[in-house]
């Protein structure tokens, strides 16, 4: 069974633009989160879709948002980009059935802002 | 304060020592306690996953919650090589909301 992928795996941007970050989960899985991972903070919950709808949040600005598809891949994006943005995002799926569900992590996309 | 503290290290022992890593948290909501392995340019892949106070052991790997202190603990027995990576504990509530610790680099000398 294929893991998580996410796409690009590299992405340089500069201030003031804007970004999208793809995530396929495994297939099967119908919950998605995203979380940002830097030196200084660690991981860094940002939010988690589920059928097409955000369950979660994380204290987040709202130029940070996503979406989920129907086939449960999501996008995640980042508009006016910050320098303070540059970050390895990972994205993380689960089956979302029972009490405990683990989260299988993608590569992540590292976001250079420039 | 964070809501998860972890000593990031770095930690450095000889190849068959036992590796001691921790982490304390605030929330007492929390009831899920998991230790991630990443190592570099991957994602973080679960290793051990407790559920409310308590020991479980897989393998070389021991993990224990203490919800009293909150508290949690991974030990690593035999450490190869291979077991160099960054160690990353999280936990969660009822909503699945995963709140990692800074995450922990451990160099296994051989």
């Amino acid at each position: 069974k294929a893991g998580v992928t996410q796409t690009p795996r590299y992405l340089i941007k500069t201030r003031g633009q804007q970004v999208t970050l793809s995530c396929s989960p495994i297939s099967g899985h119908r919950s998605v989160s995203w979380y940002q991972q830097t030196p200084g903070q660690g991981l860094q919950f940002l939010f988690e879709y589920f059928s097409e709808t955000q369950r979660n949040k994380g204290n987040f600005p709202g130029r940070f948002s996503g979406r989920q598809f129907s086939n449960s891949r999501s996008e995640m994006n980042v508009s006016t980009l910050e320098l303070g943005d540059s970050a390895l995002y990972l994205c993380a799926s689960s089956l979302d059935q029972g009490t405990y569900n683990e989260q299988f992590f993608g590569p992540g996309t590292r976001l250079t802002v420039l | 304060q964070k809501e998860v503290e972890q000593d990031p290290g770095p930690l450095s022992v000889p190849e068959g020592a036992i590796v001691s890593l921790n982490c304390t948290y605030s929330n007492s909501a929390f009831q899920y306690f998991m230790w991630y392995r990443q190592y570099s340019r991957k994602g973080p892949e679960l290793l051990m996953y407790t559920y409310s106070s308590g020991n479980k052991e897989d393998g070389r790997f021991t993990a224990q919650v203490d919800k009293s202190s909150k508290y949690i603990s991974l030990f690593i027995r035999d450490s190869q090589p291979s077991d160099s990576a960054t160690y990353l504990c999280a936990m969660s509530d009822v909503d699945y909301k995963l709140s990692f610790g800074a995450g922990t680099t451990v160099t296994v000398r051989a």
